[in-house]
């Protein structure tokens, strides 16, 4: 079964600074996505960036870039000039590329805070 | 276009009471499903749907009950509430081709006293 790893529960950060969060996810698989997501404190469930296993170069979406490394199993989470709205926690989730089952499995989450 | 609605927001139960949280999508995906959050560890799914008729479990399905009568709507059904379901529960849609993208509704808040 796959098992995605979130190592850090918390991290913080000061406003206008770059942080990084960590993921790890255990796969046999070749063909999946990988996707980062954003809860704030309303809940909702925000898709920040997304990944597919077969492409080489790393996904960025303004301010959001990853690191995916398929080799190392490693898809991590580069936020940079951090405003306080990008306080949340965030999931790292992993999708087999199978059609019919889209099911998503998350890490347990980073809860982020920002430092005015 | 109101996307995934979930009804209700919050809702507190007894042990024994039965339930139905209901979910509906207006963007025609034939890809539903229900999922809870718990502290610590992350969203885990708990039934799916790839169509009308057709529903299968995710993993931690016990104590649960789904039905897709309609493309619309996946509600679902909490038999016999017990303190183990407390939870927030999140129902999530997705088109079966293109980009896949899985859309969230706001969420319920289910405490079982």
């Amino acid at each position: 079964a796959q098992t995605v790893t979130q190592s850090q529960p918390e991290m913080s950060v000061q406003e206008a600074e770059t942080v990084t969060l960590s993921c790890t996810y255990d796969t046999s698989e070749s063909d999946y996505y990988l996707f980062w997501y954003k809860q704030p404190p309303s809940r909702q469930m925000i898709l920040v960036i997304r990944q597919e296993a077969y492409k080489q170069q790393n996904a960025t979406e303004n301010r959001f870039s990853v690191n995916f490394q398929k080799a190392a199993k490693s898809f991590s989470l580069k936020i940079s000039d951090s405003q306080l709205g990008d306080a949340a926690m965030y999931f790292c989730a992993y999708r087999r590329e199978n059609f019919g089952n889209e099911k998503l499995t998350f890490g347990t989450g980073t809860r982020l805070t920002i430092i005015p | 276009n109101a996307g995934v609605t979930q009804t209700p927001k919050f809702q507190v139960l007894k042990t024994g009471q039965s339930m139905t949280l209901q979910c509906a999508q207006d963007m025609n995906h034939e890809y539903m499903s229900w999922y809870r959050q718990d502290p610590g560890m992350g969203l885990r799914l708990i039934h799916y749907s790839v169509g009308a008729g057709i529903t299968d479990q995710g993993e931690v399905p016990n104590g649960y009950n789904v039905s897709r009568s309609t493309t619309e709507d996946f509600p679902l059904r909490l038999l016999s509430a017990a303190p183990s379901q407390t939870s927030v529960y999140f129902c999530a849609s997705s088109p079966l081709q293109g980009r896949k993208k899985l859309f969230f509704g706001s969420g319920t808040q289910l405490s079982v006293l």
